[in-house]
């Protein structure tokens, strides 16, 4: 069955720190995985994508399918960047199976 | 800013009373997603809809129910006979059903009922 994990229900961080967000998933086939942001009195929106390979922000995230494990990174948090992030696996239907979402706060 | 709304934005119901909410895009998306988010419990996805006409139970569909009468629209109606309805609704769109594809979020809608 198709599941995310996202150990960590807080994170806090110093402004400059290096800051790691834990995703595990399982999935049976090639899995497609996202991470979602919700900034504070934002709506929802995308950070960045496996499949597109890029760095937004200053994030980063590797698809690692021997620990099947999708962390999300940045060298340098930044005080916007406190929000709350979602790990999300997507099926062969297009729907989204999220984890339960991780609150980053950093501190000046 | 995104394409997608949801009204109203708050909600207050009393128990027993079904209660509708909206959700609008006009993004010329096929697919459109409910879901319910709660603290500590992420996003679980309630109903969703690839195409007009044409929707599937998610894993939390239970005491709710969808149209899909028009490719812009997906309202959901909360039910008496959901049990805990008090939650944030979030409604999402994307151009298609593949796995690649980016979802839209609306504003969503958060729902009281005493």
């Amino acid at each position: 069955a198709q599941r995310v994990t996202q150990p960590e229900k807080l994170l806090s961080v110093f402004k400059g720190a290096p800051v790691e967000l834990k995703c595990n998933y399982s999935y049976s086939g090639s899995p497609e995985l996202f991470w979602y942001v919700q900034y504070s009195r934002q709506r929802l929106q995308l950070l960045l994508r496996h499949i597109s390979r890029e760095s937004i922000k200053g994030f980063t995230a590797d698809l690692n399918k021997g620990e099947t494990s999708f962390h999300l990174k940045k060298p340098f948090a930044q005080e916007e960047d406190s929000a709350m992030y979602y790990c999300a696996l997507s099926s062969t239907l297009g729907r989204l199976y999220f984890g339960r979402g991780t609150q980053l706060t950093v501190w000046p | 800013d995104g394409g997608i709304t949801q009204s109203p934005k708050y909600l207050f119901r009393k128990e027993g009373q079904n209660v509708t909410l909206s959700c609008e895009q006009n993004l010329n998306h096929d697919a459109m997603y409910w879901y319910r988010q709660d603290p500590g419990q992420g996003l679980r996805l309630i109903y969703y809809s690839q195409i007009v006409n044409d929707f599937q139970k998610g894993d939390i569909a239970e005491g709710y129910s969808v149209s899909r009468e028009k490719k812009e629209s997906f309202p959901l109606t909360v039910t008496s006979a959901q049990k805990n309805p008090t939650a944030f609704y979030l409604c999402a769109s994307s151009p298609g059903t593949g796995m690649t594809y980016e979802q839209y979020f609306g504003p969503g809608t958060r729902l009281t009922v005493t």
